[in-house]
């Protein structure tokens, strides 16, 4: 089955402590993309990649790192959270950066 | 500054009561437009692209319209489980994605 897969689905942590949400897509996909939502803002680009080892902010990439190193994974690196990263992620997928995405089901992060 | 603005926020039908749902955008460099349909605790969920102003797309009771300066997401005859947020995205140069903040549709049986 086609799918985007975000790991973990939920995590309460502190501030401080560096954790990384992974993404992994089994459609070959070659673009790949990190999301946010918050209410009232929608959703908001954090990172892109258009390859491996090509990688692009997003309008919000303040706080994150990212890398590429495998066309199938795109982890979300958050080396010392603070409270206003509290969000529901989102991992996306496509065969190219101008065609539709397939999302991940989300990752709820609450930094405490 | 890129924006995409979507109206209303929330509405709420009855079911077959037919509306349309707007997505309005102010960009330099549109390259496309995405339809996207997100349920409670789901991702975003792929419905239409549009590429140029007068392109239509129609599936069961959605159909898309794009202008220049707005698209429209028309529903037909609408049903329950039509209620959802429905999320339109503007895909500009470099391959980013700006999303509007959505519109919640509830239709009532």
């Amino acid at each position: 089955e086609a799918q985007v897969t975000q790991n973990p689905r939920y995590l309460i942590t502190v501030t401080g402590k560096k954790l990384t949400v992974t993404c992994s897509q089994n459609m070959n996909h070659e673009y790949m993309s990190w999301y946010r939502q918050d209410p009232g803002l929608g959703l908001r680009q954090i990172y892109y990649s258009m390859n491996v080892e090509v990688t692009d902010k997003g309008d919000v990439p303040e706080g994150y790192k990212v890398s590429r190193k495998e066309k199938r994974n795109f982890p979300l690196i958050l080396e010392s959270p603070s409270p206003n990263q509290t969000s529901l992620y989102f991992c996306a997928s496509s065969f190219r950066g101008n065609q539709p995405q397939h999302f991940g089901d989300g990752t709820r992060l609450s930094i405490l | 500054e890129d924006q995409v603005t979507q109206s209303p926020e929330a509405l709420r039908l009855q079911e077959g009561e037919s509306s349309s749902l707007n997505c309005s955008y102010t960009v330099s460099g549109l390259r496309g437009l995405f339809w996207y349909r997100q349920d409670p605790g789901k991702g975003p969920e792929f419905l239409f692209t549009l590429y140029s102003a007068g392109e239509e797309k129609e599936k069961e009771r959605l159909k898309a319209t794009l202008t220049k300066k707005e698209s429209f997401l028309h529903i037909t005859a609408p049903k329950p489980e039509d209620s959802a947020t429905y999320l339109c995205a503007v895909l500009l140069r470099a391959q980013k994605l700006v999303f509007g903040q959505g519109t919640r549709l509830t239709i009532n049986p």
